[in-house]
C-alpha cells in the first residue's frame, strides 16, 4: 500500500522557522516526484513546488519561491518543506503529493499525504 | 498565471448528473492532456478522481467522467449520490511558471 505519512500539527510564533516531514513507503521512493500544495483555511488548493526525490532538483512556484525550501533524502524516503520567517498567513494545511507521469513531463498526483496543519499565532 | 477559473459552487439531486467546467488558456488546458480532477471532503486529503483529460484511476466509480473542449476542461458526476457532496478541483500542467495550476475549487451541494 503508497503511503505519504507526514509530521503533526505544528504551532508557531511570528518569525520563527519549521520544517514539514512527508515520508513515502509501499512504493519505490526515488521513481517518483513528490510535489508541494498548500490550503490556507476555508480555501482552494495551491501548487508549491515540486522535487525529485533525490532533493537534487526544485521547481518552485514563483508566488512560494524564497519563501520555502524543499529537499528531499532518498535513503530516508523522506521530503521535506522548510517555511521560513513564518506570519500569521503562514497558517494552513500543508500536503504532500506523489506525482505520477507517463510521459517525460507533466502528470497528476496519484497519493497524498495526510496533511500537516501549520498554526502561527503570536 | 492565474488560477484556474472553476465556479464557486453547484448542486443536484440524488440521481441527476452535474458538470463542473474550469476554464484556462491556451498554455494550460488547451496545450497539454495533463489536465486532473480532485475530490475533497471536509477534513480529508484530495483525492485523485481524473487524469490525463478523461482517464479514472483504478478504483473510481464510473459515475465520474472527464472531457475537454479548447481552453475548458469540465467533470461529469451522473447518478449523483449524497457522498459525492465534496469539493472539487481541477489542475492542469502548464509547462512554465508554475509547472501546475488549481482551480479555485467547487463545491458540490447534494440535496
Amino acid at each position: 500500500e503508497v503511503l505519504l505519512e507526514q509530521s503533526g500539527t505544528e504551532v508557531r510564533k511570528p518569525g520563527e522557522s519549521l520544517k514539514i516531514s512527508c515520508k513515502g513507503s509501499g512504493y519505490t521512493f526515488g521513481s517518483y516526484w513528490i510535489v508541494w500544495v498548500r490550503q490556507m483555511p476555508g480555501k482552494g488548493l495551491e501548487w508549491m513546488g515540486i522535487i525529485h526525490p533525490s532533493g537534487s532538483i526544485t521547481r518552485y512556484s514563483p508566488s512560494f519561491e524564497g519563501q520555502v525550501t524543499m529537499s528531499a533524502v532518498g535513503s530516508l524516503s523522506t521530503a521535506y518543506l522548510q517555511l521560513n520567517s513564518l506570519e500569521a498567513s503562514d497558517t494552513a494545511i500543508y500536503y504532500c503529493a506523489r506525482r505520477v507521469y507517463s510521459g517525460d513531463r507533466g502528470g497528476e498526483f496519484d497519493y497524498w499525504g495526510q496533511g500537516t496543519l501549520v498554526a502561527v499565532s503570536s | 498565471q492565474s488560477a484556474l477559473t472553476q465556479p464557486a459552487s453547484v448542486s443536484g439531486s440524488p440521481g441527476q448528473s452535474i458538470t463542473i467546467s474550469c476554464t484556462g488558456s491556451s498554455r494550460d488546458i488547451n496545450s497539454y492532456h495533463y489536465v486532473s480532477w480532485y475530490q475533497q471532503h471536509p477534513g480529508k486529503a484530495p483525492k485523485l478522481l481524473i487524469y490525463e483529460v478523461s482517464s479514472r484511476p483504478s478504483g473510481v466509480s464510473s459515475r465520474f467522467s472527464g472531457s475537454r473542449s479548447g481552453n475548458t476542461a469540465s467533470l461529469t458526476i451522473s447518478g449523483l449520490q449524497t457522498e459525492d457532496e465534496a469539493d472539487y478541483y481541477c489542475s492542469s500542467y502548464t509547462g512554465g511558471s508554475p509547472l501546475w495550476l488549481f482551480g479555485g475549487g467547487t463545491k458540490l451541494t447534494v440535496l
